[in-house]
């Protein structure tokens, strides 16, 4: 069985401070990535992915993420926050060459304060 | 860039009805999924569907039931619908041919309140 955990409910963080958000993962093989955003009423956005190679990934609107595969995380990162970027962020797997549905975080609440 | 539409964004039913939540997505996707959302309990699978007029279980499809006639369309049917079944509901798909790498596109999500 694969399984995501997002250890921090909420995040806190100051405009203009990087900002890093958590994410590990369990799975038996080797994973695919991805992390989600979803604004306020709105449904989830894909910002990127992890199939292979390069452990840094780059993505949508200057976000990052780093796969670190002995300590099975995923972190998404940002160099410098901006107050937009507040909402709910997911972690997802999926198993390469297994099932296409993704196992999902339960979320964390990104807050950037001006 | 896909777009996928759910018909309404907030709905007000009362126990017992009949719901229906439509969803229609643009980009030929063989897969289609419905989750719901509650807080703290992060998204839950529904139903999904990797071909029109396939469908399969997810985590908690007690109370709910889905069609697909068409590939375009899923629908969500709530047969009698319970307080219970408040909640927010997002409707995803996406592409089968590249494999378990695909991402989901979702739609803005259908906040259901049941009354």
């Amino acid at each position: 069985a694969q399984s995501v955990a997002q250890p921090e409910d909420q995040v806190n963080v100051a405009e203009g401070n990087p900002l890093t958000v958590k994410c590990t993962y369990s799975v038996s093989g080797n994973p695919y990535l991805f992390w989600y955003v979803q604004y306020p009423n709105r449904g989830l956005q894909f910002l990127l992915k992890y199939i292979t190679g390069d452990n840094l990934v780059k993505g949508s609107y200057g976000f990052e993420a780093e796969f670190n595969k002995s300590q099975t995380s995923f972190h998404l990162k940002k160099p410098s926050a901006l107050v937009s970027d507040s909402a709910l962020y997911f972690c997802a797997v999926t198993l390469w060459g297994g099932s296409y549905i993704p196992t999902f975080g339960r979320g964390t609440s990104l807050i950037v304060h001006p | 860039d896909v777009k996928v539409t759910q018909s309404s964004r907030y709905l007000v039913k009362r126990t017992g009805e009949k719901v229906f939540l439509e969803c229609v997505q643009d980009m030929d996707h063989e897969n289609m999924f419905w989750y719901r959302q509650d807080p703290g309990l992060g998204l839950r699978l529904i139903y999904f569907s990797y071909d029109v007029k396939m469908k399969e279980k997810g985590d908690i499809p007690e109370g709910y039931s889905v069609s697909r006639e068409k590939k375009e369309r899923f629908s969500l049917i709530l047969e009698s619908a319970s307080t219970n079944q408040t909640s927010m509901y997002l409707c995803a798909s996406s592409l089968s041919g590249q494999g378990s790498d695909s991402p989901l596109h979702f739609g803005n999500g259908t906040r259901l309140t049941v009354t």
